[in-house]
Parts: structure tokens; C-alpha cells; sequence
């Protein structure tokens, strides 16, 4: 069966300092992989997400992460963190397009001014 | 922008009690979902339909039904809750085809206790 591991239930990093939050799947084929991010009483917003072709995928808010097949990971970074991008976040992988998505248990991001 | 809106934001019931969820999406999307949220298992998924009167079993569906008798309005339904199910739940919705499960619309969320 499909599973998600985020490592790290709660991070913290200063303001303006590197974010990196880390998945891995177990896929024994290249899945399509997802960053949703979930805002204080908010439902989830789709960050970014891997389907095909150039495995560093752009999203959102400065938000960006690296498909690596070999390592079975698809961690998110932003270079510079903001306050505003305190929130839940979870990351989700679907084996095939006619396969239901499986989350990730969440990692939830405090900014320290 | 694609809309989805739960009935409720929070919501208090007691055991035994039948409980209704709504959830209306403004986009036509032919596929919703509902989910149930929990701290450190995150999103696992309850039901989902793919069409009107249509429905699928997610992962736990025990305890749950839903019913789809319109495009927009999926519902999901506590016969007889229970305080195990108190939790978030957060409807979804998706556009149809080979996409559609993953470009996932969500709504704001309905925290649920049951005392």
C-alpha cells in the first residue's frame, strides 16, 4: 500500500531563514506527488505538484520542491521564510491518475521573528 | 474561483444524535470527497462520489454514509454518532477526468464534537 512519511510533525525557523519540510513516499513506480498547505481555519490550498517531465516543480508563494525518484522524496523549501507562511503542511501522493490521494500526516511550520 | 462551502464551521452534538454535513461547490465539478482530518494522521478519506447518486467507500467508512442527490450538494451523514468521531471534516471537490482526483478543491472545514 501507498504511504507518506513527513519528517517532523512541528518546525521552526527564524524569519528570513531557509524553510524545509521533508517527504517520502513508497511508490515502486514514479507517482504524482503534492504539497497542500492548510492556513489557521482555513481548508487545504494546493501548493504545488509533480506530475511529469522537470522534477524541480514551482509553486505558490515562493514555494518550490525537487522530485528525486532515487531517493523517493519530494521535500519543499523556500528560501527565505516569512511569517505569513506559518500553516499545516502536507504532502500527498497518488500512484496512478485513477488512484485516490494518500496524505501525509502533516508538518506544522512556525516563523520565529 | 472554484468555491466550497460547508454548512457549518463548528458544531456540538451528543452521542446517538444523527448528524448532517453539507457541502456545496460552485465550479461543477462531477467529483467530491469527503475527508476526516485528525492530528498526526492527516487527511483520510471517508466517501466520495464521481457523479450524482454515485458513491464510493474511502478508507474508513464505518459509521458514515453520504448521499449525492444533486451536481453541487454532497452530504455526509452520522447515523448514530459517536465521540470517536469527533474531528474535522473537510469536503473536497475535483473537475472529472484522469485530473480530476487531483486538483482537489477544499472547503474551510466542519470541527465536529461529540459530547
Amino acid at each position: 500500500a501507498q504511504s507518506v512519511t513527513q519528517l517532523g510533525s512541528h518546525v521552526s525557523v527564524s524569519e528570513g531563514a531557509l524553510v524545509l519540510l521533508r517527504c517520502n513516499y513508497s511508490s515502486s513506480v514514479p507517482p504524482y506527488l503534492f504539497w497542500y498547505v492548510q492556513y489557521p481555519n482555513q481548508g487545504l490550498q494546493l501548493l504545488l505538484k509533480y506530475t511529469t517531465g522537470a522534477t524541480l516543480v514551482k509553486g505558490i508563494n515562493g514555494f518550490e520542491a525537487e522530485f528525486k525518484k532515487s531517493e523517493t522524496s519530494f521535500h519543499l523549501t523556500k528560501p527565505s521564510a516569512h511569517m505569513s507562511d506559518a500553516a499545516e503542511y502536507f504532502c500527498a501522493v497518488r500512484k496512478t491518475s485513477y488512484d485516490k490521494v494518500i496524505f501525509g500526516p502533516g508538518t506544522s511550520l512556525s516563523v520565529i521573528p | 474561483d472554484v468555491k466550497v462551502t460547508q454548512s457549518s464551521r463548528y458544531l456540538v452534538k451528543r452521542t446517538g444524535e444523527k448528524v448532517f454535513l453539507e457541502c456545496v461547490q460552485d465550479m461543477d465539478h462531477e467529483n467530491m470527497f469527503w475527508y476526516r482530518q485528525d492530528p498526526g494522521l492527516g487527511l483520510r478519506l471517508i466517501y466520495f462520489s464521481y457523479d450524482v447518486k454515485m458513491k464510493e467507500k474511502g478508507d474508513i467508512p464505518e459509521g458514515y454514509s453520504v448521499s449525492r442527490e444533486k451536481k453541487e450538494r454532497f452530504s455526509l451523514i452520522l447515523e448514530s454518532a459517536s465521540t470517536n468521531q469527533t474531528s474535522m471534516y473537510l469536503c473536497a471537490s475535483s473537475p472529472p477526468g484522469a485530473g480530476g482526483f487531483y486538483e482537489q478543491y477544499f472547503g474551510p472545514g466542519t470541527r465536529l464534537t461529540v459530547t
